[in-house]
């Protein structure tokens, strides 16, 4: 299958900082991509969803200020945690589909985030 | 927006079977299935595209009714192997969000 890299993997940060994610497909041309985030025990929650070139579509809740996405090119997409709380610490994770509606999605591994 | 699944929860014992359902709101493009153990990334399983069709490979097979918005996930002689949580994840018949079921916590013990 098609190759989804996520970058950092686990990162503690402190609280105000301000941390960024990326996502890159590596083989493939990721025209969607959407985030994730996870409590433990609980299912993924959309938090937004890009499509290349255009401004992500936040879900209701999620502050577009806070978790600014960007989806600059058919390979890579960032999600960046703007002066990062304690609450923010979760499991993110990217996943990327290629043009096709209905197609597979290729996922990250995901990134553990800790805010002390 | 978010489907739900039933059981929460599910013990089997090795060659028992399952079947986990997963039901939504919304009208249905497509619903995935997939599979994810403790910390790693979800394992993509099937998808099935609207149309009721079914597909299956192996011991793990899956239907779609759209107009029930509803599809179910069958496991069939269940190995140690299918411990984990599965999710279904559905794409509705407007905009491209991907919404993850609530996911059920599949147990095999020998």
């Amino acid at each position: 299958g098609a190759v989804v890299s996520q970058h950092p993997s686990r990162v503690i940060c402190k609280s105000g900082t301000s941390v960024k994610i990326e996502c890159r497909s590596l083989d493939f041309q990721a025209t969607t991509m959407f985030w994730y985030r996870q409590f433990p025990k609980q299912s993924l929650m959309l938090m937004a969803t890009s499509n290349e070139g255009s401004k992500a579509t936040y879900e209701q809740g999620v502050e577009k200020d806070k978790f600014l996405i960007n989806h600059a090119s058919l390979t890579l997409s960032t999600l960046t945690v703007t002066s990062a709380h304690p609450e923010d610490s979760s499991f993110y994770i990217c996943s990327a589909r290629g043009p096709r509606r209905a197609g597979e999605l290729f996922f990250g591994e995901g990134s553990r985030l800790t805010v002390l | 927006q978010q489907p739900v699944q039933s059981p929460q929860a599910v013990i089997l014992r090795e060659g028992e079977d399952a079947v986990i359902n997963c039901s939504s709101s919304k009208a249905l493009y497509s619903v995935h299935w997939y599979r994810q153990k403790h910390g790693e990334a979800p394992v993509f399983l099937m998808i099935l595209l609207k149309g009721g069709e079914q597909k299956g490979h192996d011991k793990i097979s899956a239907s779609f009714n759209e107009k029930k918005q509803q599809s179910s996930l069958y496991l069939t002689a269940s190995q140690l192997s299918y411990s984990g949580t599965y999710f279904c994840g559905t794409e509705g018949d407007t905009g491209n969000q991907f919404y993850f079921g609530t996911g059920t916590s599949l147990t095999v013990i020998p």
